[in-house]
């Protein structure tokens, strides 16, 4: 089935490290997105991608780093320089065109 | 700047009874207006858009919306309210002159449904 995939699910991290999280897509979309969702404040664009080997900084860029070496893969990396990690962070991709974002299941990052 | 308020934080229907989640926006050009719905720990997931035409939208599971310009609104309806309905939705706004060749999705806050047998 086509979709957006996510891993980890859920991902524990010691203070200090950086960790990378996986978003891989096979709906053959140009554009990929981050996102990072806290109760209560909605969902936070963080770096999106038109097209491969070309990234934008988001909102919420600081601390955060992305690749888009291939189509179909957007990996994030969450630093040591991000001060509030613990977060759900979530991965979209879409179409050329006005249309709809599709989504991953997310991944919830927690900071030990 | 654009923006996206949904005004309710949460909403509580009786089963049966017929249910709407408010959604007001503010973009410089003509907006393309999305709901997604999300359940406990999941990803969004597509509900309906209104990108031009008709102003009432049909989707998903038995949802619509009514696109309004005058008023900026873009509320989520549905006439029979199901106890499986319960979960966070969110309105977004997609602007063409912000970020990106087709703009970027721009989220409320979501409002949480709660529908009760």
């Amino acid at each position: 089935d086509g979709g957006i995939t996510q891993s980890p699910k859920y991902l524990f991290r010691k203070e200090g490290q950086n960790v990378t999280l996986s978003c891989e897509q096979n709906l053959n979309h140009d554009a990929m997105y981050w996102y990072r969702q806290d109760p209560g404040q909605g969902l936070r664009l963080i770096y999106y991608s038109q097209i491969v080997n070309d990234f934008q900084k988001g909102d919420i860029a600081e601390g955060y780093s992305v690749s888009r070496e291939k189509k179909e893969s957007f990996p994030l990396t969450v630093t040591s320089a991000q001060k509030n990690p613990t977060a759900f962070y979530l991965c979209a991709s879409s179409a050329q065109g006005p249309g709809e974002l599709f989504f991953g299941e997310g991944s919830r990052l927690t900071v030990l | 700047a654009q923006s996206v308020a949904q005004p309710e934080d949460q909403v509580n229907v009786a089963e049966g009874n017929p249910l709407t989640v408010k959604c007001t926006y503010s973009v410089s050009g003509n907006p393309y207006l999305f709901w997604y719905v999300q359940y406990p720990n999941r990803g969004l997931q597509f509900l309906l858009k209104y990108i031009t035409g008709d102003n009432l939208v049909k989707g998903s599971y038995g949802f619509e919306a009514e696109f309004n310009k005058s008023q900026t609104s873009f509320h989520l309806k549905k006439p029979s309210a199901l106890v499986s309905d319960s979960a966070l939705y969110f309105c977004a706004v997609r602007d063409p002159n912000y970020g990106g060749s087709q703009g970027n999705l721009i989220f409320g806050k979501g409002t949480k449904l709660s529908v009760k047998p």
